[in-house]
This record gives structure tokens, sequence and C-alpha cells, in this order.
């Protein structure tokens, strides 16, 4: 079974820009999580899409979205970009059934290093 | 809110055992991941804890005690590439998504 994938793997962007990074989660898994992991901070939760419909979102600014595709498939995007938005961008996968059904499981995906100059 | 607190930073020696802690205070408890990161790479999972007591998996092993809101991470038989950033994660509150720790660089020398 092909695991999580993620593009680019790597993007440069100037500050204003805006971003769109891609996820392809593996088969079969309907929920996909979006993390912003940075030295400092570690690994933040940006938001989970569950068939379509953001079901759970972290505490960033709404210059942060995202949004999933009928075949589970994830975009995140970032506009007007700013120096503190270089990060790897990890995106996560998993069967995301109730909460103590033991299927969140997270599978990630290699991340998109995103940086901003 | 969730607190959840590991140790930035251990060493250990090659072939010895190492433990990395994790307790967590948290409304609701759904579960307690571990994950294994090494530099440059995504986060792969190791284990998952849901109920008290110990999960073996190779030279991998997890507790769990939910009374103490306590988890370790054992790792035997340490190997170079057993170097890597060890993060813990919870499940918890009615939530889908875990909280993860600011993780555990663990440092493996000869």
């Amino acid at each position: 079974k092909a695991g999580v994938t993620q593009t680019p793997r790597y993007l440069i962007k100037t500050r204003g820009q805006q971003v769109t990074l891609s996820c392809s989660p593996i088969s079969g898994h309907r929920s996909v999580s979006w993390y912003q992991q940075t030295p400092g901070q570690g690994l933040q939760f940006l938001f989970e899409y569950f068939s379509e419909t953001q079901r759970n979102k972290g505490n960033f600014p709404g210059r942060f979205s995202g949004r999933q595709f009928s075949n589970s498939r994830s975009e995140m995007n970032v506009s007007t970009l700013e120096l503190g938005d270089s990060a790897l961008y990890l995106c996560a996968s998993s069967l995301g059934g109730s909460p103590g059904q033991g299927t969140h499981e997270q599978y990630f995906g290699p991340g998109t290093r995103l940086t901003v100059t | 809110g969730q607190n959840i607190d590991q140790p930035t930073e251990m060493t250990a020696t090659e072939g010895a055992i190492v433990q990395i802690n994790c307790t967590y205070q948290t409304s609701g408890f759904n579960g307690l991941f571990w994950y294994q990161q090494h530099a440059g790479e995504a986060p792969t999972f190791l284990s998952y804890n849901v109920l008290d007591g110990l999960e073996e998996k190779g030279r991998f092993s997890s507790f769990l005690s939910r009374s103490k809101g306590y988890s370790y991470l054992l790792l035997k038989e340490l190997q170079m590439k057993d170097s890597a950033s060890y993060l813990c994660a919870v499940l918890a509150g009615g939530s889908y998504i875990p909280t993860f720790g600011r993780g555990t660089s663990l440092i493996v020398h000869p």
C-alpha cells in the first residue's frame, strides 16, 4: 500500500506571496490532518479534514486554509506569506473513526519544506 | 487544554537501555501515541496505548498509567540508528486529533 505523499517537497517563496501544498493520503484513509513543525514550537496542529469537511481546527490565523476533495486528497493554502511561516508542513492521514476506536493512528507524509524570504 | 511534558534531550550508549518519559494532564483520555522522527524526515508511528500496562514490540516497549498521567517508551539494545526525536502524543477530550509534546531528542553514542 502506498504511503502518504506530499508535493512539492521543497518550496521557496517571498513575503506576501501565497502557496498551495498538496497531500494524497493512504488509500482508504478518510482523515487528513495538517501540521506545522518548527524547531522552536514543535508539531503544531493546523486543521483536519474528514469526508471533505473540516472537522477540527487549530489556533492559526485565517491566512491558513485547506480543503479536501472527494478522493480524500487535500490541499493547504497559505496566503500573504510571512517570514515566520517558514517551516516543515506535514500531512498525516488516518482512518479517522471515533475517539477510542484505535483508528487514529496517523501516518505522516515526508513533508513540504517551505522557506519564505 | 492539554499539557504534555517530555525531557528535551537524552544521551545513551550503544547497546544500552533508555527510558523516555512523558507526563500529561488532560480532560478525558482516548489514548497515547509514540512516534519516532529522524532529522529531516516525517514522524513514524511506534506505538499506541489506551489501557494501562506495557506493550512490547521488538526492541521498543511502551508503558501507560492513566491514573498517573504517565507513559514511557523503553528502547533496548540501542543502536546508532535509534538517534532521533521521540514524540509523545495524547488523544483526549473527545478530540479526533492527538496533541504532540515537543519531543525528546535521543543521541546514541558508541
